[in-house]
């Protein structure tokens, strides 16, 4: 079992959808939770990172952590054509790990 | 803030000669900074750590003298890919974090160096 699960997609929705990506992970001594944002041929971008449980919001994007189930997961709401990309998560705790990533393509 | 730029964007060389990427945090210092190999398709695979001033600490499975790391300064990292070859052909992107303390400072990654070996 992988450390961290994350579906890799595709996933494809229409513009205005509101878009849910979610990770699992099996290590409880992660404490840092973070989400990026990867475009064709580029760096990944840190979007949001949390501490422990709990929401974040910025803008569009809100993420959430649930350490009880192990189990993070970012919205995107009135999703556009620019948020196609692939978004990475990742879990801090000594050493970072990361998801699969989840290919995300909004239809205008 | 915190913009790490790496360099050169993309590169092109025939079989045997060595390539060096550069990587630098512009507004941050960085006591680390980390070297990914990433394949199409697929998810960022940790190669190294480099410690400015110390010797970087290697994943297993990666050549410590196929890969050579300098981290000179606390902005400047540099992979030396010595003597490629195609199958070292990939997407090398590096990442540094802010050594600024009072908690965990998440990683900035730069644009990606794509490396093509003839």
């Amino acid at each position: 079992q992988k450390e961290v699960e994350q579906d890799p997609g595709p996933l494809s929705v229409p513009e205005g959808a509101i878009v849910s990506l979610n990770c699992t992970y099996s290590n409880s001594a992660f404490q840092y939770f973070m989400w990026y944002r990867q475009y064709s041929r580029k760096g990944p971008e840190l979007l949001m990172y949390t501490y422990s449980s709990g929401n974040k919001e910025d803008g569009r994007f809100t993420a959430q952590v649930d350490k009880s189930s192990k189990y993070i997961s970012l919205f995107i709401r009135d999703s556009q054509p620019s948020d196609s990309a692939t978004y990475l998560c990742a879990m801090y705790d000594n050493d970072m790990r990361f998801g699969a990533g989840t290919r995300l393509t909004v239809k205008p | 803030g915190a913009v790490v730029s790496q360099h050169p964007s993309w590169v092109i060389c025939k079989s045997g000669t060595s390539v060096k990427i550069e990587c630098r945090s512009l507004d941050f210092q960085a006591t680390t900074m980390f070297w990914y190999r990433q394949f199409p398709k697929q998810s960022l695979m940790l190669m190294a750590t480099s410690n400015e001033g110390s010797k970087a600490t290697y994943e297993q499975g990666v050549e410590k003298d196929k890969f050579l790391i300098n981290h000179a300064s606390l902005t400047l990292s540099t992979l030396t890919v010595t003597s490629a070859h195609p199958e070292d052909s990939s997407f090398y992107i590096c990442s540094a974090r802010d050594r600024r303390t009072g908690g965990y400072q998440p990683q900035h990654f730069g644009d990606g160096t794509r490396l093509s070996i003839l």
